[in-house]
């Protein structure tokens, strides 16, 4: 089975500070996603990459940067992070040819 | 502007009887529909998916219908167990792009 692993279950961080949230899948999946979720929203599409050092804007890009150096990787970057990004942030990767996603188990971050 | 539209927030019903989720999607470019569900500190799975080439996929207990002219799908459980409390996302995509998501449909099955 694809594994989707991101680095934290939950964060704290302050407001202003640089946050990082890494994600790593390990079956070669080409494309590879950042959402967020908020009660009343839904999964809300933040950035996505569908290859190595290609980066596209989702939704709701404002406040947030990515980087993907490397296939298995994509990390999601919060410049200067503020109160309403206090949110869980779910990753997920696609590929061999099927639709659906595989996301991990969620970051939660509450910016303070 | 959502794309994808789950309407019902919440939804309860008794062990052993129907539940259906309703969906509605505005883009009618969408071509590939899916349904995920989600247990809390977890992230969503895929539960069952279809085509705009049809109307009807099932999968053992789970059934997903559509009706393109209305935009329009929806889940059927048949019969609802306990184990399948959790918030259902409808997800719909234009070919093999990225997927928009609905809002979520919190499902309590009692016991």
């Amino acid at each position: 089975d694809v594994k989707v692993t991101q680095s934290s279950r939950y964060l704290v961080k302050r407001t202003g500070e640089k946050v990082f949230l890494e994600c790593v899948q390990d079956m070669d999946h080409e494309n590879m996603f950042w959402y967020r979720q908020d009660p009343g929203l839904g999964l809300r599409l933040i950035y996505f990459s569908y290859d190595v050092k290609m980066k596209e804007k989702g939704d709701i890009p404002e406040g947030y940067s990515v980087s993907r150096e490397k296939k298995e990787r994509f990390s999601l970057i919060l410049e200067s992070a503020s109160t309403n990004q206090t949110s869980m942030y779910l990753c997920a990767s696609r590929g061999g040819g099927v639709y659906g996603y595989t996301f991990g188990s969620g970051t939660r971050l509450t910016v303070v | 502007d959502q794309q994808v539209k789950q309407n019902s927030p919440s939804l309860s019903v008794q062990e052993g009887r129907i539940s259906i989720l309703n969906c509605d999607y505005t883009n009618s470019m969408f071509d590939y529909f899916l349904w995920y569900k989600k247990y809390p500190a977890e992230g969503p799975t895929f539960l069952i998916s279809i085509s705009s080439i049809k109307d009807k996929n099932e999968d053992g207990r789970f059934t997903v219908f559509l009706n393109k002219s209305a935009k329009h799908l929806s889940l059927h459980i048949v019969p609802s167990q306990p184990g399948d409390s959790a918030v259902y996302f409808c997800a719909a995509s234009v070919r093999n792009n990225d997927m928009r998501f609905g809002a979520g449909t919190r499902l309590t099955v009692k016991p």
